[in-house]
């Protein structure tokens, strides 16, 4: 079993649907993050949370240390999101999930 | 302040051909890391230096991976001999150091095919 899993792999909505990616970890930790990489390979960070709640314009993440379980949550989806999200534990190093491949359609 | 850069962005070579990646982290961060990403997986953690030094390399296959950091500023990855299975993208990432919680700032990464 990989210390982190996410859910789904896969996901297909319409635009302005509401998004929630999953993310299981089995490793205690200090931080939580949320990274989007798009086509091409470049990686860029959404959020590290390490308890709680955090917004940033249409994306919600929040953390439940002792369920250790986090979600991704996007409002309004929008093609541009369109990409794969990923969690990844730990502190300085850094254990990643497979991935959740998104794709918003018009 | 500028990103972390790599180049170079692609690279097709032949098994058991050799080649280097170069990677330049934020100007400030201590710590560089390099990661692989196959296909279809999330990045695998290589190598890790806290400015010159190797923090943790026991995923690098050192048989024919080598990775430095010289002057504790940039790095090269060195791949010799490449085999088909090293086929991925090559991701570079830097963060502060001496803080927990540390944000990890990633590069553009280099897309490696070898035939």
């Amino acid at each position: 079993k990989n210390e982190v899993e996410q859910s789904p792999q896969n996901l297909t909505a319409q635009e302005g649907e509401f998004i929630t990616i999953n993310c299981s970890y089995s490793v205690g930790i200090s931080a939580l993050h949320w990274l989007q990489q798009h086509p091409g390979g470049g990686i860029v960070s959404l959020f590290m949370l390490s308890s709680g709640k955090k917004k940033h314009g249409r994306l919600i993440a929040t953390i439940n240390i002792q369920e250790k379980h986090s979600s991704l949550h996007i409002t309004a989806s929008h093609p541009r999101d369109s990409a794969v999200y990923i969690c990844a534990v730990g502190a300085q190093k850094l254990v990643f999930g497979q991935g959740t491949r998104l794709t918003i359609n018009p | 302040e500028a990103g972390v850069a790599q180049s170079p962005r692609y690279k097709i070579i032949e098994k058991r051909q050799s080649v280097a990646f170069w990677c330049n982290p934020i100007s400030g961060h201590a710590t560089l890391y390099w990661y692989q990403q196959i296909l279809g997986q999330g990045p695998k953690l290589l190598i890790q230096f806290q400015n010159n030094g190797v923090v943790d390399d026991s995923q690098l296959p050192k048989d024919r991976f080598s990775a430095e950091r010289l002057k504790g500023v940039d790095s090269t990855l060195k791949i010799q001999p490449a085999k088909l299975e090293d086929s991925a993208v090559y991701l570079c990432a830097s963060s502060r150091t001496g803080v927990e919680h540390n944000e990890q700032f990633f590069g553009p990464g280099t897309r490696l095919t070898v035939l």
